[in-house]
């Protein structure tokens, strides 16, 4: 049974660019929420996807965006990149019933701005 | 808004010692609680869980409890290994339940256990 899957591993970008991170969710679940972790912090909630429409919303500008597929995996667009965004990006993802499983979450995409 | 405080590290241990990792809270409601562990070069693994005051998380040998009268929930464990050497992080849910709000968390501590 295939865990939350991430792609890509790495990224390199400059300044300006636009990026996409894709997700795929664990089998089984339909809610997927995406995570900022700079270097030596925790992760920062951006945004969450249920039903293919954002429910919440962590603050982060509106260069950030999402979206989320019949599939249920989710892809996150970042527009204008700045140096400060670089960062590693988690993606998890939990079923929306029962409510008291937890959020699993993927090993990450590096984003490196130069 | 919520927030979560965890002890600065890094904390290095030798095998077998007991290990404490303080973490505190400040959240509105009846918020659920999580220590999460990150291995490096991976992505965050729950390590235990507790949802309502007085409930004891444990998994591996590790062990937290939700103590509401003090807002916290540090993570111990008897006798720490080798293997045990991670990042841990402390968060919060504002879902009795966990799994369909947002995490706040802490900024981690690292945990280092030589031979």
């Amino acid at each position: 049974d295939a865990g939350v899957t991430q792609s890509p591993t790495h990224l390199i970008k400059t300044r300006g660019q636009q990026v996409t991170l894709r997700c795929s969710p664990k089998s089984g679940h339909d809610t997927v929420s995406w995570y900022q972790q700079a270097l030596g912090q925790g992760p920062q909630f951006i945004f969450q996807y249920y039903e293919e429409e954002e429910r919440q919303r962590g603050n982060f500008p509106d260069r950030f965006s999402g979206h989320q597929f019949p599939n249920y995996s989710s892809e996150l667009n970042v527009n204008a990149l700045l140096l400060g965004d670089s960062a590693l990006y988690l993606c998890a993802s939990s079923p929306r019933t029962p409510s008291n499983q937890p959020q699993h979450f993927g090993d990450g995409t590096r984003l490196s701005i130069l | 808004g919520n927030s979560v405080t965890q002890m600065e590290g890094p904390v290095t241990l030798s095998e077998e010692a007991f290990l404490t990792i303080n973490c505190t809270y400040t959240a509105t409601g009846y918020p659920s609680l999580f220590w999460y562990v990150q291995y490096p070069g991976e992505g965050l693994q729950l390590l235990l869980k507790a949802t309502k005051a007085d409930d004891k998380g444990s998994n591996k040998g590790f062990e937290a409890t939700y103590r509401k009268e003090t807002t916290s929930f540090h993570l111990e464990k008897g006798s720490v290994q080798v293997s045990d050497s991670a990042v841990y992080f402390c968060a919060l849910s504002d879902s009795p339940g966990g799994s369909n709000y947002k995490l706040t968390f802490g900024k981690g501590t690292l945990l280092t256990v030589n031979p």
